[in-house]
């Protein structure tokens, strides 16, 4: 079946560093994929998404390109953020059915 | 902005008690999600609906039950809380044959 799967965290960062966060996935046909962030004590909150191959995303400085020859959707920032903190979810979509989630990535940027 | 909410936001219970989590959404989407998020803050799909009077269970067993009676609510009940259930519920809602979910901000059941 689908799958996702993104690297294990936490990633500790300081204010200013670049940021990626890898995702990959395994599907049938062709999904869209996304990156959600949960804020602490929040539920989730689209971020981004890709709809088709070398589709980008972007959102708050926030990127991703939907590689279909690799099955990955890196998400990037070029300068993080104090206020950046928090978990990332990748997901994969196909249509009319629920999302298929990676496990999430803790962020903590430090000033 | 979504349209997603989920009440209580926190709540803490004894054992055995009967507890109803709701969710309702004012977007008219036909599709609806409960998630159960654990410690590791991994998400696991417990139930979903794809329309009035439709529900199933999802990937994650749950001794939790769910209806959907209008569009717009679908409540999870809880027979007999244990503190097994202590977690994170998330309810989310989508429209027809888009896959993007948007989501309430979640319900923190603890069991004690």
């Amino acid at each position: 079946g689908d799958s996702v799967t993104q690297m294990e965290g936490p990633v500790t960062l300081s204010e200013e560093a670049f940021l990626t966060i890898n995702c990959t996935y395994t599907a049938t046909g062709y999904p869209s994929l996304f990156w959600y962030v949960q804020y602490p004590g929040e539920g989730l909150q689209l971020l981004l998404k890709a709809t088709k191959a070398d589709d980008k995303g972007s959102n708050k400085g926030f990127e991703a390109t939907y590689r279909k020859e690799t099955t990955s959707f890196h998400l990037e920032k070029g300068s993080v953020q104090v206020s950046d903190s928090a978990v990332y979810f990748c997901a994969l979509g196909q249509a009319g059915t629920a999302l298929i989630f990676g496990k999430g990535t803790t962020l903590s940027v430090s000033s | 902005e979504a349209d997603i909410y989920q009440t209580p936001r926190y709540l803490v219970i004894g054992t055995g008690k009967k507890i109803t989590l709701e969710c309702s959404q004012t977007m008219g989407h036909d599709k609806m999600y409960w998630y159960q998020q654990d410690p590791g803050m991994e998400l696991h799909l417990i139930h979903y609906s794809y329309g009035v009077n439709s529900t199933e269970k999802g990937d994650l067993s749950s001794e939790s039950t769910v209806s959907r009676i209008r569009t717009e609510h679908f409540p999870l009940t809880l027979e007999s809380a244990r503190p097994s259930h202590t977690s994170q519920y998330l309810c989310a809602s989508s429209e027809g044959g888009r896959t993007e979910a948007f989501f309430g901000q979640g319900t923190r059941l603890t069991v004690v």
